[in-house]
């Protein structure tokens, strides 16, 4: 079976720091792939990062970076310089059919 | 216009009364999902279609149906609505393998009363 574990219902950071939101995951594949989804008020979701599980390198986009540590299936998500529109429902999710149960992140002005 | 689209935005209806929630995509992507979320639960999926001939149950399938029209639309259906399939309905899709992220629609807020 693969699950995807979110343990942190809601976290806050205060505006130009750095948050990091923890997310761990079990699948028996030795390939897959892990995203981070953002969900703003407007309740689109969109796509934040993407890493290959084959690829050692950690992926970056922007203020976005994750820790991806294979072994201890583990894939968090760090947000730097956090911004006001960075408030939102952040869902960790494995390969297409995975997700977690989301963390509320909210911004502090 | 949106990628993906997904009419209605937001939808009242009684129990017992059949609904559909459309999806259709200008993505050009085979691959085609409907998604259930709830507080507290993430995001579950109802049913999956990788191209118009393929349909497959999600993990929360029952007292749903769906229909890939075309590669464009992919609609689903609640045959008897019942109040704990209140929930926020997202309509995603992606291009073949896993390692394509999704695209999702705007959602359908359902309320069954």
């Amino acid at each position: 079976a693969q699950t995807v574990t979110q343990s942190q219902p809601e976290m806050s950071v205060q505006e130009a720091e750095t948050v990091t939101l923890s997310c761990t995951y079990d699948t028996s594949e030795s390939d897959y792939y892990l995203f981070w989804y953002k969900q703003p008020p407007s309740r689109q979701m969109i796509l934040v990062i993407r890493q290959e599980a084959y690829k050692q390198q950690n992926a970056t986009e922007n203020r976005f970076s994750v820790n991806f540590q294979k072994a201890a299936k583990s894939f968090s998500l760090k947000i730097s310089d956090s911004q006001l529109g960075d408030a939102a429902m952040y869902f960790c999710a494995l390969n297409q059919f995975y997700f977690g149960t989301g963390t509320s992140l909210t911004v502090i002005p | 216009d949106a990628d993906v689209t997904q009419t209605p935005r937001n939808r009242i209806t009684k129990t017992g009364k059949r609904i559909m929630l459309e999806c259709s995509q200008t993505k050009g992507h085979d691959r085609m999902y409907w998604y259930r979320q709830d507080p507290g639960l993430g995001l579950r999926l109802i049913y999956y279609s990788f191209d118009v001939k393929d349909i497959n149950k999600g993990e929360i399938s029952d007292g749903y149906s769906v229909s890939r029209q075309a590669q464009a639309k992919f609609s689903l259906s609640l045959e008897s609505a019942i109040p704990n399939q209140t929930a926020l309905y997202f309509c995603a899709t992606s291009e073949s393998g896993t390692r394509a992220g999704y695209t999702f629609g705007s959602g359908t807020r359902l309320t069954v009363v």
